[in-house]
């Protein structure tokens, strides 16, 4: 089952340039986890954020989650062309399943 | 570590044959493995939840006499499409989580890639 909505469906920015992509679900959560995936391949896990967390960092990434609002946002910095994928959250609940976005697919133009 | 490997990594078959699909834990016990397909372009569908020993969970709207899910041991579950068709045809990624440490990881495998002709 789909949790909600991804936006943007679809996102081309220029090498260098940050990428936003937001995610917002529906029912109370555990955490939330931003992924990646290459076309026609398996997922990357980027990075988990827990409930009761704000923000997190991982390198170029940096997370938000807003329990309030439930939504969430994946930012890219300083974008490269290998960054070039699709991008999914999936929120985790009690009993341990993940539950998807739609996902925005991130295209960085050279 | 946490490595997830699937078996095979594509597939083409005739409509109408089963195929089997098999999903690895090599360095770790998965007491809980997930079963998900993805069609082009769309996002990954949760179809099973199996634990070790047990019967699996199935979502509403799997078949789950079309889609055999076996998890006989810690480390190997299998997904078998029976009788499959071209409707059939689908990225199946699995999933397994550890039961310790972290409550909250999930490791994937590759995929896998079945075309049913």
């Amino acid at each position: 089952s789909q949790q909600g909505e991804e936006d943007p469906q679809a996102l081309s920015i220029q090498e260098g340039e940050n990428a936003t992509m937001n995610c917002s679900y529906k029912t109370s959560i555990n955490n939330l986890q931003w992924y990646r995936q290459n076309s026609g391949r398996g997922l990357v896990h980027l990075i988990l954020i827990r409930s009761n967390e704000r923000e997190k960092h991982s390198g170029r990434l940096r997370v938000t989650l807003d329990t309030s609002k439930k939504s969430s946002s994946l930012l890219i910095t300083a974008s490269r062309a290998a960054d070039t994928a699709s991008y999914f959250c999936a929120t985790g609940g009690s009993n341990y399943q993940l539950i998807w976005g739609a996902g925005t697919k991130l295209i960085i133009k050279p | 570590g946490a490595v997830v490997s699937q078996h095979p990594s594509w597939v083409i078959c005739k409509s109408g044959t089963s195929v089997k699909i098999e999903c690895r834990s090599l360095d770790f016990q998965a007491t809980t493995m997930f079963w998900y397909r993805q069609f082009p372009k769309q996002s990954l569908m949760l179809m099973a939840t199996s634990n070790e020993g047990s019967k699996a969970t199935y979502e509403q709207g799997v078949e789950k006499d079309k889609f055999l899910i076996n998890h006989a041991s810690l480390t190997l579950s299998t997904l078998t499409v029976t009788s499959a068709h071209p409707e059939d045809s689908s990225f199946y990624i699995c999933s397994a989580r550890t039961g310790t440490g972290s409550l909250d990881e999930q490791y994937f495998g590759p995929g896998t890639r079945l075309t049913v002709t």
